[in-house]
């Protein structure tokens, strides 16, 4: 499988926890997003990385929100001290520098704050 | 700021019926436009897209057109068939721009 892919692709955890999400994006696509989606709306823009560098920061990445990419493939997402607000399907996407606006997404990961 | 409306769902239709979803949109200067497909179980896809005003992406039946003078881009297929059951997002990106600001989904379900 030659798409995105992301882990875990369910998490429950308990308010005031950590969690870290991975995305493993197409493997010559030098662009990553992050999208958050709730119930019955359509994703939300959090971040984008161009090969290891985070180039743009949604107002919706609180400070308990941190994202990498520290070698321009993977990334990774945490969330610090989760609320019950948070609870939302997490997606990535990637694309290539030749065709940008063709997003590849992955399948998410859902997150459940109890 | 940029934004994107979309018909409420959940569209339901008989199979071979005619498919539309109207979809709006606000933004500034000239925005590439797309239809983005999730269907149950699997993630977002791209469907079609269109560049520039007049343009018309199509892809598995699917068309639309862009629309510069209403800012709509509405979603057109001629007869659905169950596998088109699935929700379906339109979505705007600016020019030079780096995220794609989405609708809200509309929800279609084809029964046989």
């Amino acid at each position: 499988d030659t798409g995105v892919s992301q882990d875990p692709r369910h998490k429950i955890t308990k308010r005031g926890q950590n969690v870290t999400f991975r995305c493993d994006p197409i493997s010559e696509h030098n662009r990553l997003y992050w999208y958050r989606q709730t119930l019955g709306q359509g994703p939300e823009f959090l971040t984008y990385f161009q090969n290891e560098a985070q180039l743009e920061k949604s107002r919706l990445l609180s400070d308990r929100f941190s994202a990498e990419r520290p070698k321009g493939s993977f990334s990774t997402l945490e969330i610090q001290r989760t609320e019950q607000g948070d609870s939302a399907m997490y997606l990535c996407a990637s694309s290539s520098g030749t065709d940008h606006e063709k997003l590849f997404f992955g399948s998410g990961t859902q997150l459940s704050v109890l | 700021g940029d934004s994107v409306t979309q018909m409420e769902g959940p569209v339901t239709l008989s199979e071979e019926a005619f498919l539309t979803i109207n979809c709006t949109y606000t933004a500034t200067g000239y925005p590439s436009l797309f239809w983005y497909v999730q269907y149950p179980g699997e993630g977002l896809q791209l469907l079609l897209k269109a560049t520039k005003a007049d343009d018309k992406g199509s892809n598995k039946g699917f068309e639309a057109t862009y629309r510069k003078e209403t800012t709509s881009f509405h979603l057109e297929k001629g007869s659905v068939q169950v596998s088109d059951s699935a929700v379906y997002f339109c979505a705007l990106i600016k020019a030079a721009g780096n995220k794609l600001t989405f609708g809200g989904g509309t929800r279609v379900l084809v029964k046989p």
